[in-house]
Order: C-alpha cells, then structure tokens, then sequence
C-alpha cells in the first residue's frame, strides 16, 4: 500500500484550464515532493515542499505551477493554464530526512487535449 | 549539471537468468543511491539504497547492488530472474544536503516464463 494517496487517478482537460492534483498522507509528515513522468521518458524532478514551503524547485516548475498545503493535511499541485507538454503522470511523494527514501503515491494520470 | 544514467533500456530475460542493469551518476560531491522497482499499473516502490558503508548492499526479492565509487556506478544484480520481475527499474540519486532526487530514464525489463 503506498503512503500517500493521490487524487484523481486519471484527469483528462483541455488545454488552457487550470488542473489541481491532490496528495494526502496516510500520517503527518513534513517533506514532500512532486514529480512527473512523461510518457516513455524518465521521472522528473518539480519541487520540494518542506514545512509548508518551497524547499526547491527544478526548471520545470515555473509560473504556471504551484504546489500548497492549505489545511494542513493535503498537499496539491496546481496548473494553472495547461499545455499539451504537461500532459504526464504525476507522482507525490513523502520523504524523510533520517532515511532518505522517497514513499510514492500511485500518480496522477494527466491528459491535457 | 547532475545526471543519472542507465544504459539498458529494454532487457529481456528467460526465467533463471542472471540480471544486470546498469547505472552511472555525474556528481562530484555526496550522494545516497537508489533502485526503484515499478511494476505494472503500481507506483514506485523502493528496492534497495546506499547510503554509506559497505558497498554491495542487498534489497527486497533477491536483488543487490555495487556501489563502486571510482566508477560512479551503482549496479543492480539478481542472480536469477522470476516472471514476477516484470518491471521498470529506476537508479535514483539522492544529492546529499539537498531535497531532490535524480531519476535515471529508467529500464523496462521482461522476463519470459
């Protein structure tokens, strides 16, 4: 069973709306991550969000991302205007410190048309 | 700039055989190594890691990995292969004194019962 839950599993949209991809821990952690894999390439880093900040971010992450935990449980990415290159499945992940693995959710499926 | 390199793409195996998959990482400094298993329709799941100490760590399900420093290689090995190893194996490194990790694009392997 993976450790965090994503939601939804699969988001078809057109291009231009605004996504939100949710990620919510199974207990309290305080250093999560999002990455995306495009189809057929390999798995990317976005950000790091650690207590209720920015810890880093990649190239990728630019303006029309965003990531917030806004009640202190869920952790969501946000898109703000999609293109068809955003197009990728979504993974969140939680991390500590002290042991250096990655726990990943099951990914989000994002479709933008 | 950072990277991660596996230079098997695709791999196709008889049950029994012996696996190989190789891994190279370009950084100078610190950094934790990492094998990630992702099966079928299942989200990433940790193998094995290296942190410190010695070399030639061992994982879940039989599988094992070298670290050799000279060489910037972090080598996944399984003396013998099941049909349920079925899977895409990612090298990950992690940057020590850093939040992010670097994927490796990953190899598809298929064992043929």
């Amino acid at each position: 069973e993976p450790e965090v839950t994503q939601t939804p599993s699969h988001q078809v949209t057109q291009m231009g709306q605004e996504v939100i991809l949710r990620c919510v821990p199974i207990s309290n952690h305080l250093y999560f991550y999002w990455y995306r894999q495009i189809l057929g390439q390999k798995v990317e880093f976005l950000v790091s969000f650690y207590n209720n900040e920015i810890s880093e971010k990649s190239e990728i992450f630019d303006d029309q991302f965003s990531v917030e935990r806004p009640d202190g449980s869920n952790f969501t990415l946000k898109i703000r205007s999609t293109k068809l290159e955003d197009s990728a499945m979504y993974f969140c992940a939680r991390g500590g410190a002290d042991t250096g693995e990655l726990f990943f959710g099951e990914g989000s499926r994002l479709t933008v048309l | 700039a950072q990277s991660v390199s596996q230079h098997n793409h695709h791999v196709i195996l008889s049950e029994a055989a012996s696996l190989e998959l190789g891994c190279n990482y370009s950084y100078g400094g610190t950094v934790n190594l990492f094998w990630y298993v992702q099966y079928p329709g299942q989200h990433l799941q940790l193998l094995l890691k290296y942190f410190s100490g010695d070399p030639l760590v061992k994982g879940i399900k039989g599988f094992e990995a070298e670290f050799i420093k000279s060489k910037f290689s972090f080598n996944l090995r399984k003396p013998s292969v099941q049909w349920s190893d079925t899977a895409e194996y990612f090298c990950a490194v992690n940057l020590s004194g850093t939040y992010k990790y670097i994927f490796g694009t990953g190899t598809r392997l298929k064992v043929l019962a």
